[in-house]
Parts: structure tokens; C-alpha cells; sequence
């Protein structure tokens, strides 16, 4: 089975900090995403990465920068935290060519700004 | 107007009913359907994946879509507790780009 990663399940962190949240899979597939999920708003991607070193904005990416340098981590930053930031955080990965709509989500992570 | 709209619920059923899940969406763009189950405290996971219209059926499941109405369903049959869960559509016109336009899903109970 696919296994996505997610280094924290609950983090609190001050406005203004740099956040770093870090996911990782193990079964070498080549795109990797960030979804941020709210009550009433559902997923919505923040970013996604096709390649090592590659990356592209999605719906949502202000306030958020990533950097994937290997194939298998992809990490989300948050170079100053605002409260409204505050959310559940999901990273994911498919396999690429055709099968790109079949993501692998890992837990989450809740993310609360004070 | 939100591109995919999705009753949130929540949808409370005895064990045994058959749940009916829908959303409709504004893009007629979109081909690739999917639905995605999240248990609680978990990521969503690929419940069901179709391209284009018609039906699919797995187990006791079964997602229909109609294009000429943008409206799609999920249909679980002799629905069980472990079926509590939150039920997700999502969707995209491309079928190879991995970014997904998500409903908001709906969370359902299973009673006993």
C-alpha cells in the first residue's frame, strides 16, 4: 500500500512564525500535492509538484511556498503565519501519467495559528 | 456559485438503508469523477473513479454520472456503521493534471 506521511498530526504556532510542514511517500510517485481543508469550503489545492524541483500554484497559494528536492518529500511552508491559516493541512501523491486523479492522502495535519 | 456543490448533511440512516450521496457542478469541462471516503481524523481515501457518463459498480456501491444534468451520485447499498464517514465528490476536465475541484463533502451516519 501507499504510504504518504505527514510529519505532525496537531501543531500550534504563533502568528508570524515560519511553518514547516513535511510529508512524505514511499513508493516513488512522481506528483505530489497540498490541499488545505475548511468546514463549508472542502480541499482546496494550495500547490502541486510534477517533478524534484518542479512546482506550481493552485487555487489558493498565497501566503504558502514549497520546495520538493527530492522525489519523495514535499514540504509546505508558511513563511509568516496568520490566523487565518489556521486549518487542516493534507499532503498527497499519485503515481503521474493517466492515473494523476487518483491521489493517496496522507492523515493530516491540524494547524492552529494563535 | 461554487463549481461543485455538495449537500454537507449530516445525513443520518439506519443500517440496512441505501444512502444516495449527489453533487452537481457548473463545469461542463469536467470528465474524470471520482469519490473519496474520509473517516475521521484520517485523509480521504479513492472510494470511486469514472470517466464520462454512465455507471460503475463496486461491491455494494455504485457512482453515476449524468453529464447532461452535471450531476453525479453515489449510491451505497445495505449501508453499514462502518460506512460513517465523510463522502467527498471530486472531479477534473483534464484526467492527467491530479488538481481536483472538491465538493465539501457530506458526513454520514450509519446507526446501527
Amino acid at each position: 500500500d501507499v504510504k504518504v506521511t505527514q510529519s505532525s498530526r496537531y501543531l500550534v504556532k504563533r502568528t508570524g512564525e515560519k511553518v514547516f510542514l513535511e510529508c512524505v511517500q514511499d513508493m516513488d510517485h512522481e506528483n505530489m500535492f497540498w490541499y488545505r481543508q475548511d468546514p463549508g469550503l472542502g480541499l482546496r489545492l494550495i500547490y502541486f509538484s510534477y517533478d524534484v524541483k518542479m512546482k506550481e500554484k493552485g487555487d489558493i497559494p498565497e501566503g504558502y511556498s514549497v520546495s520538493r528536492e527530492k522525489k519523495e518529500r514535499f514540504s509546505l511552508i508558511l513563511e509568516s503565519a496568520s490566523t487565518n491559516q489556521t486549518s487542516m493541512y493534507l499532503c498527497a501523491s499519485s503515481l503521474g501519467g493517466q492515473t494523476n486523479e487518483k491521489l493517496f492522502f496522507g492523515s493530516g495535519t491540524q494547524l492552529s495559528v494563535l | 456559485q461554487k463549481e461543485v456543490e455538495q449537500d454537507p448533511g449530516p445525513l443520518s440512516v439506519p443500517e440496512g438503508a441505501i444512502v444516495s450521496l449527489n453533487c452537481t457542478y457548473s463545469n461542463s469541462a469536467f470528465q474524470y469523477f471520482m469519490w473519496y471516503r474520509q473517516y475521521s481524523r484520517k485523509g480521504p481515501e479513492l472510494l470511486m473513479y469514472t470517466y464520462s457518463s454512465g455507471n460503475k459498480e463496486d461491491g455494494r456501491f455504485t457512482a453515476q454520472v449524468d453529464k447532461s444534468s452535471k450531476y453525479i451520485s453515489l449510491f451505497i447499498r445495505d449501508s453499514q456503521p462502518s460506512d460513517s464517514a465523510t463522502y467527498l465528490c471530486a472531479m477534473s476536465a483534464s484526467g492527467n493534471t491530479g488538481k481536483l475541484i472538491f465538493g465539501q463533502g457530506t458526513t454520514l451516519q450509519v446507526k446501527p
